[in-house]
């Protein structure tokens, strides 16, 4: 079975500076798909960013940009130039290939301040 | 806001009894899923919907069920309630069958007195 760990239950960060969150996961899988979903106080989930394993190249979406290592099995998400809009939990997730299931981290509870 | 829509956002009952959670889909979206998201258990898929049929069988109990319907909205009915039962519940769709993006709609907080 899958597993998605986020061993960082909490993290802060000053406004405007650059925080790394990790996330690691278990399987023997080749194929797969890896996502973050940002989770605001309002409890709304809101993806942020997906990688395909078959693809070497780290996704990227404005300030957000992930570092997936396919061999570590490591898929951390780096957050540039933080605001404090991005004070929320964070969610990274596991989709095996040809199912559509979601396996969820624990969660890292990042707080931004001024 | 995501498209997809959950009614009711709050719902509070007793133990023993019995409610439904309903979920409407983006517009076009053909899956639909249910995810629990309760302090204990964290988050965990239920189950999946695919064009009226069930895809995909999550940690989903026995005494929960769901359905699609032909319009695509989906129902989560919940019975026999107990206090663990207390927790989030999200509804997601996506456009099409396989390991698409899953869009998240508001939830309904079900608490369980």
């Amino acid at each position: 079975a899958q597993t998605v760990t986020q061993s960082q239950p909490e993290m802060s960060v000053q406004e405007a500076e650059t925080v790394t969150l990790s996330c690691t996961y278990d399987t023997s899988e080749n194929n797969y798909y890896l996502f973050w979903y940002k989770q605001p106080p309002s409890r709304q989930m809101i993806l942020v960013i997906r990688q395909e394993a078959y693809k070497q190249q780290n996704a990227t979406e404005n300030r957000f940009s992930v570092n997936f290592q396919k061999a570590a099995k490591s898929f951390s998400l780096k957050i540039s130039d933080s605001q404090l809009g991005d004070t929320a939990m964070y969610f990274c997730a596991f989709m095996k290939l040809n199912t559509d299931k979601l396996i969820f981290g624990t969660g890292t509870r990042l707080q931004v301040f001024p | 806001d995501s498209g997809v829509t959950q009614t009711p956002k709050h719902l509070i009952t007793a133990t023993g009894q019995r409610v439904t959670l309903r979920c409407s889909p983006r517009s076009g979206d053909l899956s639909v899923y249910w995810y629990q998201q309760s302090l204990d258990q964290g988050l965990q898929f239920l189950i999946q919907y695919y064009n009226g049929e069930e895809r995909a069988k999550g940690n989903i109990l026995e005494r929960f069920s769901a359905q699609q319907f032909p319009d695509l909205h989906s129902e989560l009915n919940l019975s026999s309630l107990e206090l663990g039962d207390s927790a989030l519940y999200f509804c997601a769709s996506s456009a099409r069958d396989g390991p698409y993006e899953q869009y998240f709609g508001p939830g309904t907080r079900l608490t369980v007195t």
